[in-house]
């Protein structure tokens, strides 16, 4: 059992947006600005698409954001493109000792 | 530009160690700046944080695992190492090697990963 809480499945259509959210704590995503987001295709390592929240490293498209309210974190794509397929991950600091939690992953199809 | 790769044995029969190492080339593995994580992925499944090492020698380790692993570094081959003893079938997966950015508390920086079969 993960310490973050995604859903399991996304879907949306090419052009349209999704969000996908990562319920955590006060012990963890609400009490810290340290979440981030990794996209991961098939057979292919995690990539960094957002940190701090709502940053953005050089090179991830700007259809990606973050945000946070409360204990909840989002990723929103926008203009869904099939290349956005892949499994989703959100990690945030933590005040345990780990340091770091993992969400359980999401999957987003792209109709 | 810093960059990992995981290397190790792709087969590990069961009860016996499975060693990894983590080369890193553009950086350091004695930095203040950053802490080195193993992490898992077993075919299908979400990922598995396994432990972490900061400055070659703190380590800590995910309490499910933490009586059979051992993470280290050697600082003058800029490696790390990851040690899991008494393997299952349940270890069989995917492991990864990435870097933590201690200012955003993000792994900025992840290997290809190297697959690894526990089976006689």
């Amino acid at each position: 059992q993960s310490a973050l809480t995604q859903p399991a499945s996304v879907s949306g259509s090419p052009g349209q947006s999704i969000t996908i959210s990562c319920n955590g704590s006060s012990s963890d995503i609400g009490g810290y600005k340290y979440v981030s987001w990794y996209q991961q295709h098939p057979g292919k390592a995690p990539q960094l698409m957002i940190y701090e929240v709502s940053n953005r490293p050089s090179g991830v498209s700007n259809r990606f954001s973050g945000s946070k309210s409360g204990n909840t974190a989002s990723l929103t794509i926008s203009g869904l493109q099939a290349e956005d397929e892949a499994d989703y991950y959100c990690t945030s600091y933590t005040s345990t000792i780990i340091r770091v939690v993992f969400g359980g992953g999401t999957k987003l199809t792209v109709l | 530009q810093v960059q990992v790769q995981e290397s190790g044995p792709g087969l590990v029969k069961p009860s016996q160690t499975l060693s990894l190492t983590c080369t890193v080339s553009g950086g350091s593995v004695s930095s203040d700046n950053f802490y080195w994580s193993w992490i898992r992925q077993p075919a299908g499944k979400g990922l598995e944080w396994i432990g972490r090492i900061y400055n070659s020698g703190s380590t800590i380790y995910n309490s499910s695992l933490k009586s059979r692993v051992t993470i280290s570094a050697d600082t003058s081959k800029n490696q790390l190492s990851l040690k899991l003893s008494s393997v299952t079938a349940a270890d069989t997966a995917v492991y990864y090697c990435a870097r933590v950015e201690l200012r955003y508390f993000t792994m900025d920086v992840w290997g290809q990963g190297t697959t690894v079969t526990v089976s006689s």
